[in-house]
């Protein structure tokens, strides 16, 4: 079965810094990689997917992954931060062709410090 | 796309009364998850559907939980009788392919079971 680890629970960037969000799966192929976001009170939000292909992959407001095979990861970056990117961001895995639904980490916490 | 309505947004009744909460998924998508997501626990996967049909409800805590999915355009999620550490938000997710593509989400229900 699938896993998902996002070691980093809280991170901190100043407004206007990069930003890079760590996830690291465990599977024995290559799997389907996704990343969402979850604002105060509301759901979960894709924002952006990797099935194959090209390893990096953009997404919605600014986001892009990056799929290293070779680290089993699937990091999250963003150029420069704004405040309303602060949020909780769920990296998560699905195994092609399998029946067990996606598999979500744990999240990582972001803070923008003005 | 209206995306997945969930209703209601907020519930709060006393232990021992029945819940019940309810989900319409995007449509033209064949598979719908249920989610409960805590503090302590994080997200955690209760059931999941699959063209109507439940495909796995490992994740129901307890026979206290059922789901149900009568058409492709509605579900439930039904809590009898509740109990205090019932309460979380529910989230509801849709999906358009296989178990293991992209989810939508829907806003969620938050609980309190006093």
């Amino acid at each position: 079965a699938q896993s998902v680890t996002q070691p980093d629970i809280h991170i901190t960037v100043s407004e206007g810094a990069s930003l890079e969000l760590r996830c690291n799966y465990s599977y024995g192929a290559t799997p389907y990689l996704f990343w969402y976001v979850q604002s105060p009170g509301q759901g979960l939000q894709l924002l952006l997917k990797y099935f194959s292909g090209d390893t990096l992959v953009q997404g919605i407001k600014g986001f892009e992954a990056e799929f290293k095979r070779s680290q089993s990861s699937f990091n999250l970056r963003k150029p420069s931060v704004h405040w309303s990117d602060a949020a909780e961001y769920f990296c998560a895995v699905g195994a092609p062709g399998g029946a067990d639904g996606l598999t979500f980490g744990k999240g990582t916490h972001l803070i923008i410090q003005p | 796309d209206a995306g997945v309505i969930q209703s209601p947004r907020h519930e709060v009744t006393e232990m021992g009364q029945e819940v019940t909460l309810r989900c319409k998924p995007i449509s033209g998508h064949n598979s719908l998850f249920w989610y409960r997501q805590t503090m302590m626990r994080g997200l955690e996967l209760l059931i999941y559907f699959n063209n109507n049909v439940p495909i796995d409800d490992s994740g129901m805590p307890e026979d206290r939980f059922s789901a149900k999915m009568p058409n492709a355009s509605f579900s439930t999620l039904k809590i009898q009788p509740s109990e205090p550490r019932d309460s979380a938000v529910y989230f509801c997710a849709s999906s358009p392919g296989p178990l293991t593509y992209e989810q939508y989400f829907g806003p969620g229900t938050r609980l309190t079971v006093t």
